[in-house]
């Protein structure tokens, strides 16, 4: 049972938009940054958004994130087939002086 | 350009000790701003933080693994390691090392990941 709670999955066709939630409490999300993490296949995974909503060098303003109270969104339009992958939210929680992680929403791009 | 790389045994049997490296390149782990840590991924399953750890020592682990994980850093050989003891097969997992910009931040570099098995 994860800290953080995620949608096992999400789908959307190509050229769309989806959302994936993250769901916290006060000790984490509600007073810490969130970050949102993309895992293709085999690999490890990749910062997609740090401090809420900024995307490092090189992420498209195709994927975005917000905060609101305790719980945060990842947004991604325009779906590509090259989206599909898993994605994680990660903060840190004040109480357990430990980060934690969502459980992970897989993205099927139909 | 900033690379971590695991290192250590593939298989561990039942009650040992698992033991991984992260080699950091093409930068210092000298960083006053960075937290350096492991989190691993058992198969099929989600991520789970294990702990992290800065170039001073000072050190935060995941409360469900304390009491049977150490990670320490070794500064002159731009190293730091992760010790688990008494496996047993929940924690066979890939292993990942990365880096953390600022305790309250984010992972901004991730090694590729090592498989660890757990069986006799």
């Amino acid at each position: 049972q994860s800290v953080l709670t995620q949608p096992p999955s999400v789908s959307a066709a190509p050229g769309q938009k989806v959302t994936i939630s993250c769901s916290g409490s006060s000790s984490n999300i509600g007073n810490n940054y969130v970050s949102w993490y993309q895992q293709l296949p085999g690999t490890a995974p990749k910062l997609l958004i740090y401090d809420n909503n900024n995307r490092p060098s090189g992420i498209p303003d195709r994927f975005s994130g917000s905060k609101s109270g305790t719980s945060a969104t990842l947004g991604i339009t325009g779906l590509q087939t090259g989206d599909e992958a898993d994605y994680y939210c990660e903060t840190w929680d004040s109480s357990l002086s430990a980060g934690v992680f969502g459980g992970g929403t897989k993205l099927t791009v139909l | 350009q900033l690379q971590l790389q695991e290192s250590g045994p593939g298989l561990v049997k039942p009650s040992e000790t698992l033991s991984l490296t992260c080699t950091v390149s093409g930068g210092s782990i000298n960083s006053r701003s960075y937290y350096w840590g492991w989190i691993r991924q058992p198969p099929g399953k989600g991520l789970e933080w294990i702990g992290t750890i800065d170039y001073t020592g000072s050190r935060y682990y995941n409360p469900s693994l304390r009491s049977r994980v150490t990670i320490s850093v070794d500064t002159s050989k731009n190293q730091f390691s992760l010790k688990l003891s008494s496996v047993t097969a929940a924690d066979t997992a890939v292993y990942f090392c990365a880096r953390r910009w600022e305790l309250r931040g984010y992972l901004d570099y991730w090694g590729q990941g090592t498989l660890v098995t757990v069986s006799s």
